[in-house]
C-alpha cells in the first residue's frame, strides 16, 4: 500500500460544486502539503501543516481551504470550484528530523471543472 | 526571493544519446537543498536526488549524473545513453533553511525518448 494515499484519483465536476480532495499518510510525518500542478507550471503549493493546529498558506491559496483532521489526514477541500482549478492535485509529506526537505508524494488526484 | 528556472520545456532525443536538463535556481540562502524529481507519464513524482549547498561534489548514480555549480547557481542533470523509459517531465526544485521545507519547483523539463 502507498504511503501517501489521496482521494479521489479523478474527479470531474461542474462550475459551483463543492469538492474536498483527501489524503492520509501512514509515514508518521508531521508536516503536510497540498500543491497543484499546471502544464509548464511546474507545481506550486497551496496549503502546508505542521501539524493539525498550525495551517500555513502557500503561494496559491485562494479558493481553496484545507482541514488537518489528525496527523495522518490533510483534506483539500475547493467550496466553489471554477475551470481554472482544473489540475493535478499532490499531496505530501516530509519530515524534519530526518531527510531535510525531501517530500514524499501521493499519486495525484486529477480534477475537472466542467 | 527563491525561483527555479528550467528553460528546456520540451526536449527529444533518439535512444542511446546522451541528454542533459538544465535547472538554475535563485536564493539569498547560503544554505539550501536541491532536488530533481521525475514524473514518468503514470503520473507520481519519483524522488531522484537531493544535494545540499555544501556539497558541490558532481554524483553519478548509474546512467544518471548530476553537475552542481555554486558558481553559476546551477544543477544540471544529465542521462547518459538514454532509453525510452526515461521519457518523463523532470522537474528541479529548490528548499531554503527555513521551517517550512516547502519547495519551490521549476516549471518541469518533458523528456521523449524515441527509439
Amino acid at each position: 500500500d502507498a504511503d501517501v494515499t489521496q482521494t479521489p484519483r479523478n474527479r470531474i465536476t461542474k462550475t459551483g460544486k463543492r469538492i474536498m480532495l483527501e489524503c492520509s499518510q501512514t509515514k508518521g510525518h508531521d508536516r503536510m502539503y497540498w500543491y497543484r500542478q499546471d502544464p509548464g507550471l511546474g507545481l506550486r503549493l497551496i496549503y502546508y501543516s505542521f501539524d493539525v493546529k498550525d495551517i500555513n498558506k502557500g503561494e496559491i491559496s485562494d479558493g481553496y481551504s484545507v482541514s488537518r483532521q489528525a496527523q495522518a489526514k490533510f483534506s483539500l477541500s475547493l467550496e466553489s470550484a471554477i475551470p481554472n482549478q482544473t489540475a493535478l492535485y499532490f499531496c505530501a509529506t516530509s519530515d524534519p528530523g530526518t531527510e531535510r526537505g525531501e517530500l514524499f508524494f501521493g499519486e495525484g488526484s486529477r480534477l475537472t471543472v466542467l | 526571493a527563491q525561483k527555479v528556472t528550467q528553460a528546456q520545456t520540451e526536449i527529444s532525443v533518439v535512444e542511446k544519446e546522451d541528454v542533459t536538463l538544465d535547472c538554475v535556481y535563485e536564493t539569498r540562502d547560503t544554505t539550501y537543498y536541491l532536488f530533481w524529481y521525475k514524473q514518468p507519464p503514470s503520473g507520481e513524482l519519483v524522488f531522484l536526488i537531493r544535494r545540499n549547498s555544501f556539497d558541490e561534489q558532481n554524483e553519478i548514480s548509474g546512467r544518471y549524473s548530476w553537475n552542481f555549480q555554486k558558481s553559476t547557481s546551477s544543477f544540471n542533470f544529465t542521462i547518459t545513453a538514454s532509453q525510452v523509459v526515461d521519457s518523463a517531465v523532470y522537474f528541479c526544485a529548490l528548499s531554503e533553511m527555513d521551517s517550512s521545507y516547502k519547495l519551490i519547483f521549476g516549471s518541469g523539463t518533458r523528456l521523449l525518448v524515441r527509439p
